[in-house]
């Protein structure tokens, strides 16, 4: 099946920092999704992106939707305790049989006060 | 604002029995899915829907069954429980707006197999 990569597996990082992470793939994507997952909590969409090149905002959160459609970033600006957690990208090919969703290994956020 | 809703919630299965996962989602989407998720691990696709009648494997659809009666429900079957399938297990479903698709999950349903 198809993969992709998530990077990086864990951050470890200062009350207030900014966070990058991102996603690669093989293969080209129609939308690229960003999800947030609590402990015990399914996965909770953040940020969706529908268009090579899309760069959307949520609030602290910015998402990219790579140019060449196999690529994806997500930043997080002036982190706060509460954005821990782990962050999963996912991207969708919509073919006529159905959406084919494939998500990254995900990304463990730790904010240290 | 139910959304997807998933029962159970939690379970304890013995080897060899059966159950089924609940699903349901009140937002009129036609596709549902079904995803596992081991620890430490991203999301893998089970089986999905498109709509009422029609159902398609995923990734990883041996040991389990699902059908599609109507457009809120996706019960997913496991027949024979394997320790295997120890799992989180989400339920999810889209629609497809103007912009694109966009995929919303249920709140898992924590299942151990002893």
């Amino acid at each position: 099946g198809q993969q992709l990569n998530q990077s990086p597996q864990s951050m470890f990082i200062q009350e207030g920092e900014d966070v990058s992470m991102n996603c690669t793939s093989s293969s080209i994507f129609n939308t690229w999704l960003w999800y947030k997952q609590d402990p015990g909590e399914g996965p909770v969409l953040l940020i969706a992106l529908y268009k090579a090149g899309e760069l959307t905002s949520n609030g602290r959160l910015t998402a990219q939707f790579g140019i060449t459609r196999k690529d994806s970033f997500l930043n997080i600006s002036a982190s706060i305790p509460s954005d821990v957690g782990i962050y999963f990208c996912a991207g969708l090919i919509a073919t006529g049989g159905g959406n084919k969703l494939t998500f990254g290994t995900g990304t463990q956020l730790k904010v240290e006060l | 604002n139910a959304g997807v809703t998933q029962t159970p919630k939690f379970r304890i299965l013995k080897i060899g029995q059966s159950m089924t996962l609940q699903c349901a989602q009140d937002m009129n989407h036609n596709y549902m899915y079904w995803y596992r998720q081991d620890p430490g691990m991203g999301l893998k696709l089970i089986y999905y829907s498109v709509g009422a009648g029609i159902t398609d494997k995923g990734e990883v659809p041996n040991g389990y069954n699902v059908s599609r009666s109507t457009t809120e429900d996706f019960p997913l079957r496991l027949e024979l429980a394997a320790p295997s399938q120890t799992s989180v297990y989400f339920c999810a479903s889209s629609y497809k707006s103007s912009s694109g698709n966009t995929i919303y999950f249920g709140e898992g349903s924590w299942l151990t197999v002893v």
